[in-house]
C-alpha cells in the first residue's frame, strides 16, 4: 500500500514570495491534516481535512495560508506571502474516517520550507 | 493551554543501554500515543494506550498508560543505532466539535558511537 505522497521534499524561497505544497493521501483515507512543524517542536495542526470539507482550520494563519481539498482526495497548502517565521517543516497526514479519537495518523515525508 | 511535557529534553546513550522517558499533563487523556520521528521523515506510529494502567509491548519498546491518566512512559531495552531518532508522546482531546492530537515537544534520542 503506498503511503502519503509530499512534494516538493525541500524548497527556499524569499520572503514575501509565495509557496504551495502537495499532498496525496493513503487510497481510502477520509480525512487529511497538514501539519507545521518548526524545529525543535511537535507537530503543530493547520488544518484538517474530512472528505472535501473543513473539520478545524483554527490554528491556519488566514491571512497568509490556504488549503483546499477540492475533489476529497488530494490537497494543496497554499502560503502567500511568506514571512521568516515560516520556515519549517510542512507534514501531511491521513486516516480512516473511524480513527481520529484514537489519533492514529499516518505522514507522509513532509516537505521542508526555507524562508530567507 | 493543554500541553504534553516530556522529559528529557535529549538523552545521549551508549548502545546496548535500556532508554526511559515519559509524558506528563495537567490533564485527564484517554489515550496515549507515541510516534517515533527518524530524520527527515514523518512520525510513525510507536504504541498506542487505551486503558489506565495498561502495559503493551512491541518489540524491545515498551509503554505505560499512567493510572493517574496523567502521565505516560516510555522504555527501551538493548538500544540499537536504528532507535536514534525523535520520540513524541501525544494524546486526542475533544475540543470544538473535533478530536485533535495534542503533541510533546519530544525527546531526541542519540546513541555515542
Amino acid at each position: 500500500e503506498a503511503g502519503v505522497a509530499q512534494s516538493p521534499r525541500y524548497k527556499i524561497i524569499e520572503k514575501r514570495q509565495s509557496v504551495a505544497f502537495w499532498c496525496n493521501p493513503i487510497s481510502g483515507h477520509a480525512t487529511l491534516y497538514w501539519y507545521q512543524q518548526i524545529l525543535g517542536q511537535g507537530p503543530k495542526l493547520l488544518i484538517q481535512f474530512q472528505n472535501n470539507g473543513v473539520v478545524d482550520d483554527s490554528q491556519l494563519p488566514k491571512d497568509r495560508f490556504s488549503a483546499e481539498r477540492l475533489k476529497g482526495v488530494d490537497s494543496t497548502l497554499k502560503i502567500q506571502p511568506a514571512k521568516l517565521e515560516d520556515s519549517a517543516v510542512y507534514l501531511c497526514a491521513s486516516s480512516p474516517v473511524y480513527s481520529p479519537n484514537t489519533g492514529e495518523l499516518f505522514f507522509g515525508e513532509g516537505s521542508r520550507l526555507t524562508v530567507l | 493551554g493543554q500541553q504534553l511535557n516530556q522529559s528529557p529534553q535529549s538523552m545521549f546513550i551508549q548502545e546496548g543501554e535500556d532508554v526511559s522517558m515519559n509524558c506528563t499533563s495537567s490533564s485527564i487523556f484517554n489515550t496515549w500515543l507515541w510516534y517515533k520521528q527518524d530524520p527527515g521523515e514523518g512520525p510513525v506510529l510507536l504504541i498506542a494506550l487505551y486503558k489506565a494502567g495498561e502495559l503493551t509491548s512491541n518489540g524491545r519498546l515498551t509503554a505505560q498508560f499512567g493510572i493517574t491518566r496523567k502521565d505516560s512512559f516510555l522504555n527501551i531495552s538493548a538500544s540499537i543505532p536504528s532507535d536514534v531518532g525523535i520520540y513524541f508522546c501525544a494524546g486526542p482531546r475533544f475540543m470544538d466539535s473535533n478530536y485533535q492530537l495534542i503533541w510533546g515537544a519530544g525527546t531526541k534520542l542519540i546513541i555515542k558511537p
